[in-house]
């Protein structure tokens, strides 16, 4: 049973426009969260994160929202550019150990 | 600064042969994890080594996958005999020791495994 879930295998967006990647999770313990950039042939990119006492955090065009009541978080790119078309792992640990629990990643395409 | 390393890039064996696959973690990085991603699946975590010591192997799938960090070094992951199902990319990460340790990992390029 998966822990953390991305329910879009795909995304489409306008070059210039907002790009919302959405990341649902079931798990209570979980206190950190990730999002992870991944190009074809290379490992996953550390992106941003958000630790359970926020609910936002922003670097550069990149931001992340966590809701903890609905267990649902989203990353937003805004504005999208050609660059940022890569495969999008959301990611989970919680404060017992290491090890981080990943999505099947959304696969972003940002259109000419 | 050197990332981390992982080496084969791609391995093609037959089922029932053995594969090694390699892990150089950066320079001073005393955490070192493994995952695999099987097509289409989630990046799984197998385990995790402080310095030499396996901290965590929760995720290993059964007892034909041996890992090994002597030295607390590079780390060597060792599928004896390799089966269809061990097909798929495998990871490599590392961390900075204690508490940053779960806030950033940095993960390998990986190796691709088929199994045929």
């Amino acid at each position: 049973d998966q822990q953390v879930k991305q329910n879009s295998p795909s995304l489409s967006v306008q070059e210039g426009r907002i790009s919302i990647l959405n990341c649902d999770y079931t798990n209570s313990m979980f206190d950190y969260f990730l999002w992870y950039k991944k190009y074809p042939a290379e490992g996953p990119t550390f992106l941003i994160s958000i630790s359970s006492i926020k609910d936002k955090n922003e670097d550069g065009r990149f931001t992340v929202f966590l809701n903890k009541s609905a267990k649902h978080l989203s990353l937003h790119i805004v504005p999208s550019q050609p660059g940022d078309s890569a495969v999008y792992f959301c990611a989970a640990s919680d404060y017992r150990d290491d090890k981080i629990i990943f999505g099947k990643g959304t696969r972003l395409h940002i259109l000419p | 600064e050197a990332g981390v390393t992982q080496f084969p890039s791609h391995s093609v064996i037959e089922k029932g042969q053995t594969v090694t696959l390699r892990c150089d973690p950066i320079s001073g990085h005393d955490n070192l994890y493994w995952y695999r991603r099987v097509m289409g699946k989630e990046i799984k975590f197998l385990l995790h080594f402080v310095k030499e010591s396996k901290q965590d192997e929760s995720g290993m799938p059964n007892n034909r996958f041996l890992a090994e960090r002597t030295g607390g070094t590079y780390s060597t992951l060792k599928v004896q005999p390799a089966e269809l199902e061990d097909s798929g990319v495998y990871f490599c990460a590392s961390s900075l020791p204690g508490l940053a340790g779960r806030e950033t990992q940095y993960f390998g390029p990986g190796t691709r495994l088929l199994v045929l």
